[in-house]
């Protein structure tokens, strides 16, 4: 089935520590790529966005995510994490398919930075 | 400010009831969507709505139905049909248009307990 899977389920580093959160999908053609953080207690919130052009793309609060094409994949990246990323984040794909604007979502990573 | 609210915060359900969530957003969005949050099963989408009058299923909408009589409302009700509705419940919007990048914004989500 077509899905968008997410490598690793709970994530634990501490402060200054390197982060990086693995993302396949698996529909073909032409997706747009997404990834959202949910702080505790906070909304879903949009860490960054992969339409079209670069493929290395810069969001907020210094992640970044890296789309390559022939690996199906949106891993989302930090040089060095704060405690305060301390947060579960999604990956999320919208299929090629119609114009809908629905998101498929992947199971979620929970990160814990410890301070 | 614009947004999406979601009431109430907190719902409990005796075995058998209907419940019904609110979502009500304030952005003139076109499209609005149900997902459902599980621990370690990420955001599956339930319903959702591109226009007034209109919705579809999602993944998961077996237990559940909606309407969309007003573009501002989509409210969610969970019927005594739905086997395991004890889950986060969050709504979204979304600009309906692919060229505009599908802008997700979300509601703070209501916590459904069958007790």
């Amino acid at each position: 089935a077509q899905s968008v899977s997410q490598h690793n389920h709970h994530v634990i580093l501490s402060e200054a520590a390197s982060l990086e959160l693995g993302c396949n999908y698996s529909y073909g053609g032409t997706v747009n790529l997404f990834w959202y953080v949910q702080y505790p207690g906070q909304h879903l919130q949009l860490l960054l966005k992969y339409f079209s052009g670069d493929p290395l793309v810069k969001g907020i609060k210094g992640f970044e995510a890296e789309f390559i094409k022939s690996k199906f994949s949106f891993n989302l990246r930090k040089p060095s994490v704060q405690w305060s990323d301390t947060a579960e984040y999604f990956c999320a794909v919208s299929p090629p398919w119609g114009n809908t604007g629905k998101l498929i979502f992947g199971q979620g990573t929970t990160l814990q930075v410890k301070p | 400010d614009g947004g999406i609210t979601q009431s109430p915060k907190y719902l409990f359900r005796k075995e058998g009831q209907n419940v019904t969530l609110s979502c009500e957003q304030n952005l003139n969005h076109d499209a609005m969507y149900w997902y459902r949050q599980d621990p370690g099963q990420g955001l599956r989408l339930i319903y959702y709505s591109q226009i007034v009058n209109d919705f579809q299923k999602g993944d998961i909408a077996e237990g559940y139905s909606v309407s969309r009589e007003k573009k501002e409302s989509f409210p969610l009700t969970v019927t005594s049909a739905q086997k395991n509705p004890t889950a986060f419940y969050l709504c979204a919007s979304s600009t309906r248009s692919r060229s505009s990048n599908y802008g997700y914004t979300f509601g703070s989500g209501t916590r459904l307990t069958v007790v």
